[in-house]
């Protein structure tokens, strides 16, 4: 069965501290793993889509990074915009369905 | 803004009834997802079509229910609505990228049941 846990639960920076989160699955052959926002009340937003164990991808702040067991994503002299939930998911070759973390609630104080 | 259209966006109602959700994918996605989020709770799968056919289905109760159109809209359906079935409820369309498919999600419907 494919699982997902992400640490920390939450996090707490201050404006400009650079800090990661990470994201450890189990899955039976990877066909993506994915990253997500989400701020209260509103449905996930789509950051990045890794496929492969070394690859890379940046936006802004954020650079997701991919090994054989984990991802992690790097958030680089934080704003306080970027506080939301980081949500983390895998799919699958076996599964339909995409499987979610619980997320990391990330909170940056001016 | 995803593409992904979410009506309504607020929903009220008492234990007992039934009450439709619909959902408008992403022009050209051909596959739908239901999820369930409620509070400090992460999200849970519901049930996936893909054109106009049921595709996978998690955790979803007897009491819901759900179908996609031949236009691709979707809608769930939830009935005998418990106290505990209030939660935010979101779907998500997804597009094949060449070596997988990213979901897209809509702005979720945030169901009350009193």
């Amino acid at each position: 069965e494919d699982q997902v846990t992400q640490s920390p639960e939450a996090l707490r920076l201050q404006e400009g501290e650079s800090s990661s989160l990470n994201c450890s699955y189990t899955v039976s052959g990877l066909r993506g793993l994915f990253w997500y926002r989400q701020d209260p009340g509103k449905g996930p937003e789509f950051l990045f889509t890794l496929y492969s164990a070394g690859e890379e991808k940046e936006k802004e702040r954020l650079k997701a990074t991919l090994t054989k067991k984990e991802s992690f994503l790097h958030i680089t002299a934080p704003k306080p915009e970027d506080s939301a939930t980081y949500l983390c998911a895998v799919r699958g070759n076996y599964g339909q369905n995409f499987v979610f973390g619980p997320g990391t609630r990330l909170s940056v104080l001016p | 803004d995803s593409g992904v259209t979410q009506t309504p966006k607020h929903l009220i109602t008492a234990t007992g009834q039934r009450v439709t959700l619909r959902c408008s994918p992403r022009s050209g996605d051909l596959s739908v997802y239901w999820y369930q989020q409620s509070l400090d709770q992460g999200l849970q799968f519901l049930i996936q079509y893909y054109n106009g056919e049921e595709r996978a289905k998690g955790n979803i109760l007897e009491r819901f229910s759900a179908q996609q159109f031949p236009d691709l809209h979707s809608e769930l359906n939830l009935s005998s609505l418990e106290l505990g079935d209030s939660a935010l409820y979101f779907c998500a369309s997804s597009v094949w990228t060449g070596e997988t498919d990213t979901q897209y999600f809509g702005p979720g419907t945030r169901l009350t049941v009193l």
